[in-house]
């Protein structure tokens, strides 16, 4: 069975940092894409980053570029999202999904989300 | 790069078919064949529904179809039963790796 769980998520004061990990089991980690998607409070659902299998491509939402570094670990069947200079509207649930399809255009599977709070 | 439009919320009673609409534009619904719709109940995963506009995951109830015409794309529920009562998202493929989602629409079953 496949499982995605997110960790991580906390409060943290406006330009502070936060560190969110998904831990993957039940299928081969390293042949998929994975991604990062976020829903703030009363809002829709937002693409934020995705990184290919090994690594090689790696994009970002314009809201987040500069600002977020995702990475992976496939060693450890492990996707990170790195945050820095938080803002009040990066105050989301964050979920990772897997990616498939040509351009990883849909996410088959996700993680049930942590919450991320900026607020002081 | 804008969300995509679907209307905030629908309804339909038990039995019956409703159709949530996704409208974006030519650099992304229009652009290519990678729509894709997923149901949310708040505080769970969300969940894939459709895949490439029209395209069933497995265990998926074909209740559920998808279809695009130019720069919309829709969700059809046929059969409505209450378990379909949540919210609603569509995607798409918007070019140069990125990904659009649409504002959600929440679905009631009268």
């Amino acid at each position: 069975e496949v499982q995605l769980v997110e960790s991580g998520g906390g409060l943290v004061k406006p330009g502070g940092s936060l560190r969110l990990s998904c831990a993957a089991s039940g299928f081969t980690f390293d042949f998929y894409s994975m991604n990062w998607v976020r829903q703030a409070p009363g809002k829709g659902l937002e693409w934020v980053s995705s990184i290919s299998s090994s690594t090689a491509y790696i994009y970002y939402a314009d809201s987040v570029k500069g600002r977020f570094t995702i990475s992976r670990d496939n060693a450890k069947n492990s996707l990170y999202l790195q945050m820095n200079s938080l803002r009040a509207d990066d105050t989301a649930v964050y979920y990772c999904a897997r990616g498939s399809g040509s351009y990883a255009n849909y996410f088959d599977y996700w993680g049930q989300g942590t919450l991320v709070t900026v607020s002081s | 790069q804008s969300a995509l439009t679907q209307p905030p919320s629908a309804s339909g009673s038990p039995g019956q078919s409703v159709t949530i609409s996704c409208t974006g534009t030519s650099s992304d619904v229009g652009g290519y064949n990678y729509v894709s719709w997923y149901q949310h109940h708040p505080g769970k995963a969300p969940k894939l529904m459709i895949y490439e506009v029209s395209k069933r995951p497995s265990g998926v109830p074909d209740r559920f179809s998808g279809s695009k015409s130019g720069n919309t794309a829709s969700l059809t529920v046929s059969g409505l039963q209450a378990e379909d009562e949540a919210d609603y998202y569509c995607s798409s493929y918007a070019g140069s790796n990125t990904l659009l989602f649409g504002g959600g629409t929440k679905l009631t079953v009268l």
